[in-house]
């Protein structure tokens, strides 16, 4: 089915341990988000990517590793996870240009122990 | 720097009052805006979006929102609330090339 899937969709692990989320889209959208939501903070954005290759840093990138080798995949790593990383995250991808809408995934939520 | 204000946690309406969710923003150059809404344990769905053009934007599920630009505000309405319509919603602002910020979000409950 065409859309944008996000696996696991739970995940616990401990601190100090290596994650990755997957994020995969079917659109061929040229851009996607990694955006984590905590309460009070509303979400907010760790790293994106306007194509295949080309990533960069949002608001809250620090602990956080992105590639994208393939347009429709978009990996998030957490190379050492940290309590503080325990959220709920959620990918996104968007059409080329300012006033395209977001897509989100169905989020993956990650606990740190 | 830009931003989104929601300055309601959580908006209470009983069913078939009409409901009002206030969004305000600070951007320097002209704003994109959103309203995106999040149902329990599902990713944000969009709502509707203003770009430019006519400042009354209707959208999905009945929610229409206004842009006024003097009191850089977009406030999310609908005439008639549904239960249904209880969720988490996030207004965004965007400027520049694709980097959408949200605010915190705001709680409507839709009593019956």
């Amino acid at each position: 089915d065409a859309g944008i899937t996000q696996s696991p969709r739970y995940k616990i692990t401990e601190t100090g341990r290596q994650v990755t989320l997957m994020c995969h889209q079917t659109w061929s959208h040229s851009y996607m988000f990694w955006y984590r939501q905590d309460l009070g903070h509303g979400l907010r954005l760790i790293y994106y990517s306007a194509a295949a290759d080309i990533t960069d840093k949002g608001e809250v990138p620090d602990g956080y590793v992105v590639s994208r080798s393939k347009t429709e995949n978009f990996p998030l790593t957490l190379e050492s996870a940290t309590r503080s990383q325990t959220s709920v995250y959620f990918c996104a991808s968007s059409e080329l240009g300012v006033g395209g809408e977001l897509f989100f995934g169905e989020g993956s939520r990650l606990t740190v122990l | 720097a830009q931003s989104v204000a929601q300055p309601e946690d959580q908006v209470n309406v009983a069913e078939g009052n009409p409901l009002t969710v206030k969004c305000t923003y600070s951007v320097s150059g002209n704003p994109y805006l959103f309203w995106y809404v999040q149902y329990p344990n599902r990713g944000l769905q969009f709502l509707l979006k203003y770009i430019t053009g006519d400042n009354l934007v209707k959208g999905s599920y009945g929610f229409e929102a206004e842009f006024n630009k003097s009191q850089t505000s977009f406030h999310l309405k609908k005439p008639s609330a549904l239960v249904s319509d209880s969720a988490l919603y996030f207004c965004a602002v965007r400027t520049g090339f694709q980097k959408l910020v949200f605010g915190t979000g705001t709680r409507l409950l839709v009593s019956p």
